[in-house]
């Protein structure tokens, strides 16, 4: 079946430092990749996305790949701030279907 | 995108009660969606809302308990019946972008049950 496995949290990093949360994903076809944002108190944004392989999703600072190889869509970002501090979730679409990841939650520190 | 409010933003509720939570979007769409996202949990689809048919429901939630409208192709409720405080959870409205295939999301409704 279709599914998607991230990293689990917490992760603390420093105000500047390289972030990577992992995000792999297992799925029939050609599927859709997302990776959403939650701010202490808000909704689920959408922070980028990408539909076919090797495209690469970008905005605010962050990226990722989309890598059919394998099976992969890691988030990253060249140098975190403390208003990075979320939850981010990886999902991926199938056209009729989405499927969320449990959630990374971020910490950034000064 | 879609821009969704929701309302009420929270609420606390006594157990037994029931709490009816309305989501508005800004444009025409053709499926809503609630979620239920327990606290430090990822988001659970309670079911789909089609404007004009029954909205269908995900296995372990049921139409007595989470009764849905959804009258026009903007608005839809969703209502949390006989209230316990295991429903006490942020209650999400999302709506999709067939163009896109992205999902967008309301700010969510945040309810705890005494």
């Amino acid at each position: 079946g279709n599914s998607v496995t991230q990293m689990e949290g917490p992760v603390t990093l420093s105000e500047e430092a390289f972030l990577t949360i992992n995000c792999t994903y297992t799925a029939t076809g050609y599927p859709s990749l997302f990776w959403y944002v939650q701010y202490p108190g808000e909704g689920l944004q959408l922070l980028l996305k990408a539909t076919k392989a090797d495209d690469k999703g970008s905005n605010k600072g962050f990226e990722a790949t989309y890598r059919k190889e394998t099976t992969s869509f890691h988030l990253e970002k060249g140098s975190v701030q403390v208003s990075d501090s979320a939850v981010y979730f990886c999902a991926l679409s199938t056209g009729n279907q989405f499927y969320f990841g449990t959630g990374t939650s971020l910490t950034v520190i000064p | 995108s879609a821009v969704i409010s929701q309302k009420p933003s929270r609420d606390i509720c006594q157990r037994g009660t029931s709490l009816t939570i309305q989501c508005q979007v800004d444009s025409q769409v053709t499926m809503m969606f609630w979620y239920r996202q327990q606290p430090g949990q990822s988001l659970t689809l309670i079911a789909t809302a089609n404007q004009g048919s029954e909205a269908t429901y995900e296995s372990g939630f049921v139409i007595d308990k989470f009764p849905i409208s959804r009258p026009n192709l903007t608005f839809s409720t969703l209502t949390v019946s006989n209230m316990s405080p295991e429903d006490s959870s942020i209650y999400l409205c999302s709506v999709e972008d067939q163009r896109q295939g992205a999902r967008y999301f309301g700010p969510g409704t945040r309810l705890t049950v005494t």
